[in-house]
């Protein structure tokens, strides 16, 4: 079974610049997340996908970032303009229900993003 | 504020020994979940154990075990036979509101 797979795996850009991070969650996993894990931090959520819907984007700073999930399938993360504090990695998760003490999450590689 | 402590910054231990990485948490609900997830160098965090609350038996999977003091609001995590492969960050994970709450995490060395 294929995981959730993420891209690009690194990205370089100046601050003021866009950026865009895609997503592809396992198959059938209805719910789907977006992370943000700075240097030596643990990940904090940004967003929640319940199928098409995002019930939970209370994290995401929403003058800057958006992200969409189209079909309840695939995820973008966007961001623009960037700024220095963007710098982390950013990481997709999904899982089959949407509440986690029932079922465990599955991460991606992740998205590391430095922002000159 | 919900909030996760994990003191430990650093750890290192030697092949085949045991080590204990230590997490104490804050929530007043009752009955909640607990997790251990595991990030290795440049690869994807994966669950390690996971802990109901409501349960008084600790969580064991193969070598992970947990130490589960509920009104202590502490929740160990103990590697037994420490393998090269543990090498990680670990991070204790509790459910507040049905969002995980990650700590800032361990960094444990596993030597040979």
């Amino acid at each position: 079974e294929a995981g959730v797979v993420q891209s690009p795996r690194y990205k370089i850009i100046e601050k003021k610049q866009p950026v865009a991070f895609w997503c592809n969650p396992i198959s059938g996993h209805n719910t789907l997340y977006w992370y943000r894990q700075n240097l030596g931090q643990g990940p904090e959520l940004l967003i929640r996908y319940e199928n098409e819907e995002a019930v939970d984007d209370s994290q995401l700073p929403k003058d800057r970032f958006s992200a969409e999930r189209l079909k309840g399938v695939d995820s973008t993360l966007k961001i623009q303009p960037a700024e220095l504090g963007d710098s982390a990695v950013y990481l997709c998760a999904s899982s089959p229900v949407w509440r986690p003490n029932t079922g465990e999450l599955f991460f991606g590689e992740g998205s590391r993003l430095t922002v000159l | 504020a919900q909030t996760v402590t994990q003191s430990q910054p650093e750890m290192s231990v030697q092949e085949a020994e045991t080590v204990t990485l230590s997490c104490t948490y804050d929530t007043s609900e009752n009955n909640y979940y607990l997790f251990w997830y595991k990030q290795p160098p440049s690869r994807q965090m994966i669950l390690v154990i996971r802990q109901e609350a409501y349960k008084q038996q600790n969580a064991t999977e193969n070598r992970f075990s947990v130490n589960f003091q509920k009104a202590a609001k502490s929740f160990s995590l103990k590697i037994s036979d420490s393998q090269l492969g543990d090498t990680a960050m670990y991070f204790c994970t509790p459910e507040y509101g049905n969002k995980l709450v990650f700590g800032a995490g361990t960094i444990l060395r596993v030597k040979s």
